[in-house]
């Protein structure tokens, strides 16, 4: 089952922050978050999974929560490279396949 | 670049027709899974092979198939092509099945049909 994301779509001014939201009604193994930008492929940005574990890169932050089978990402300080949509992908621990949302579209502007 | 490869980066081709889609993991990555992502929408998983071995399969039609050979390499076979079937197709890679498997996206290859 497709996990749900929110917003759709965000708009920030460069330097603003904004929450990403990732939700699933399925017990989940784990989260994966990507950032694809227009015509390109999507680019890892980090992996959470149950229990605790994160792997991701330095200047992007997110949070599991278990109980709730919810996941937050975090962007500070958005700059203009931030753009683009982010995915989040869940894992059920069914052999590692994952369900991607229908995404969420990030613009930052100037 | 993630080290990803997929061939050809377009193509165009018939209704009816058969294509073949290459994908090179990176190196040392023993699971490639396959992705299409139609216009706008998001990324739907087609099938994961790792070592050699299907380990899961997506909403992957009947007329798609797809292999990893020996030396890591894999192919998505698409036949009997709809227009439908237009898509950009992506092949990721990851370390291993479970756990800590982020995935590393190839740049795609763009399916037209007409």
């Amino acid at each position: 089952q497709q996990p749900v994301q929110s917003p759709q779509a965000v708009i920030l001014r460069e330097g603003e922050d904004a929450v990403i939201n990732c939700s699933s009604s399925k017990a989940l193994y784990s989260v994966h978050w990507y950032r694809q930008k227009h015509g390109e492929a999507p680019v890892f940005l980090m992996i959470l999974l149950k229990g605790g574990e994160q792997k991701g890169h330095e200047k992007i932050s997110a949070s599991f929560n278990e109980k709730k089978q919810q996941s937050s990402l975090y962007l500070t300080a958005s700059q203009l490279s931030y753009s683009g949509t982010y995915f989040c992908g869940t894992d059920r621990g069914t052999a590692s396949k994952l369900t991607f949302g229908t995404g969420t579209r990030l613009q930052v502007t100037l | 670049d993630s080290g990803v490869t997929q061939t050809p980066k377009h193509l165009i081709t018939a209704t009816g027709q058969r294509v073949t889609l290459r994908c090179s993991p990176r190196s040392g990555d023993l699971s490639v899974y396959w992705y299409q992502q139609s216009l706008d929408q998001g990324l739907q998983f087609l099938i994961q092979y790792y070592n050699g071995e299907e380990r899961a399969k997506g909403n992957i039609l009947e007329r798609f198939s797809a292999q990893q050979f020996p030396d890591l390499h894999s192919e998505l076979n698409l036949s009997s092509l709809e227009l439908g079937d237009s898509a950009l197709y992506f092949c990721a890679s990851s370390p291993q099945v479970a756990g800590m498997n982020e995935q590393y996206f190839g740049p795609g290859t763009r399916l037209t049909v007409t």
